[in-house]
């Protein structure tokens, strides 16, 4: 079965930091992976996905993230934060389940923009 | 077009009591899936459905967990007995296809037991 670590649980920045959220999963086959956010009061979102083509993928709100197969990581960044980053962010691999593609998440970090 | 739909948002009940959430997919979307994320840890799988068949209920954690789908439309899981452990956020999502495209989700469920 598929597993994914996030290394980071909490996380404070200042405005204008960069920012690098760490993800890693545990799977033999082909995944799809994903970083959903959570703003607080709001719904899970999907931040951005990459499923195959340039590893180096670009989300919403300035976002990206790298798939290094060799290193089954899909770290998340963003050059500088703000404070409507402030937020809870999740990494997600889907792998096949049953002829279904099933999702899996990480434990999730809690980012804190400091104005 | 309407997101997913749950409801209620938020709901404090007693141990031994029952409580039912509900959760409305997007129109059209065959697949629905039901996640809890408990205080702190990872959110987690409970059950899949696609329309009104449950193609995978490995996550549920025991038999006070009953979920449903009417007419392949919206979902119910319904927790009878509740237990303190039951408390968390409860996260319905819906996907079209066979799901590797990523889910939208619900804004969730909170339930506290108390």
């Amino acid at each position: 079965a598929q597993s994914v670590s996030q290394h980071n649980h909490h996380v404070i920045l200042s405005e204008a930091a960069s920012l690098e959220l760490g993800c890693n999963y545990s799977y033999g086959g082909t995944v799809n992976l994903f970083w959903y956010v959570q703003y607080p009061g709001q719904h899970l979102q999907l931040l951005l996905k990459y499923f195959s083509g340039d590893p180096l993928v670009k989300g919403i709100k300035g976002f990206e993230a790298e798939f290094i197969k060799s290193k089954f990581s899909f770290n998340l960044r963003k050059p500088s934060v703000q404070w409507s980053d402030t937020a809870e962010y999740f990494c997600a691999v889907t792998a096949y389940s049953g002829g279904y593609q099933k999702v899996t998440f990480g434990t999730g970090t809690k980012l804190q923009v400091i104005p | 077009e309407a997101g997913v739909t749950q409801f209620p948002s938020h709901s404090v009940i007693e141990k031994g009591q029952t409580v039912t959430l509900r959760c409305d997919p997007i129109s059209g979307h065959d697949n629905l899936y039901w996640y809890r994320r408990v205080m702190g840890k990872e959110i987690k799988f409970l059950l899949h459905f696609v329309k009104e068949s449950k193609q995978d209920e490995s996550g549920m954690p025991n038999n006070r967990f009953l979920a449903e789908r009417t007419g392949g439309t919206y979902s119910t899981l319904k927790v009878q007995p509740a237990e303190l452990e039951d408390s968390g956020v409860y996260f319905c999502a819906s996907s079209q296809g066979r799901g590797g495209y990523g889910y939208t989700f619900g804004s969730g469920t909170r339930l506290t037991v108390v």
